[in-house]
């Protein structure tokens, strides 16, 4: 596997159901991010993880719970979700620089359906 | 309050010909520019950047350009080849040690063979 990988690729779930999406990074990053895309919005940073401690949380509702167990992996657990969460769910990664020059490279995404 | 605005939503344009996509700024804080394409199905893909210490960056058949006191940035393509159909997002990031990408809402490119 190259780049980053997402699983799973689609995922349908009912309110009450929980969840979990999976990122992994083969690029030896220092850093990951979630972000989601709804229709017709841009895309939106959700968390960020350096050196696997969340350094930023955008405001994001409790139903979303994000895990960094080690640099390679991310997961985002899901759980009593609302129909408005349905959204395609994009990881990206990137090696921090201190000019804040870095690059971020994206997964494939989960597109979420929340019913 | 979209920091970034990519105000086409959509262009068509003749293979050979030059693609030119803009994108639009407000927060003068941002001093790194990105591109990113975005196949269906399939994640953004990083085209090229700009700091703001340049007014243009070149690679290939890509070229950005950066207007500060416009606020204002465009990407070029030229020649345009069918495999460049995609939507194209313009993302920008404030200096230091911020992580945060600010996304346009994208432009869907159609080259036409």
């Amino acid at each position: 596997e190259t780049g980053v990988t997402q699983t799973p690729r689609h995922l349908v779930m009912g309110m009450t159901n929980k969840k979990s999406l999976k990122c992994e990074q083969h690029l030896g990053h220092n850093a990951m991010y979630w972000y989601k895309q709804s229709a017709k919005k841009p895309l939106e940073l959700m968390f960020v993880y350096s050196l696997e401690e969340r350094v930023e949380n955008n405001s994001v509702p409790s139903r979303f719970s994000p895990e960094c167990p080690n640099s390679s992996h991310l997961f985002l657990h899901l759980h009593t979700l609302q129909p408005e969460d349905s959204a395609l769910y994009l990881c990206a990664s990137s090696q921090r620089t201190s000019g804040g020059t870095d690059t971020q490279y994206f997964g494939p995404g989960t597109r979420l359906t929340v019913l | 309050d979209q920091q970034v605005k990519q105000n086409s939503p959509s262009l068509s344009v003749q293979e050979g010909r030059i693609s030119i996509l803009n994108c639009d700024y407000t927060n003068s804080m941002f001093d790194y520019f990105l591109w990113y394409k975005k196949y269906p199905a399939e994640g953004p893909t990083f085209l090229i950047s700009i700091s703001s210490i340049k007014d243009k960056n070149e690679d290939g058949r890509f070229t950005v350009f950066l207007n500060k006191s416009a606020k204002h940035l465009s990407l070029h393509i030229v020649p345009s080849q069918p495999g460049d159909s995609a939507v194209y997002f313009c993302a920008a990031r404030k200096g230091g040690s911020n992580y945060k990408l600010t996304f346009g809402k994208g432009t869907l490119l159609t080259v036409n063979p």
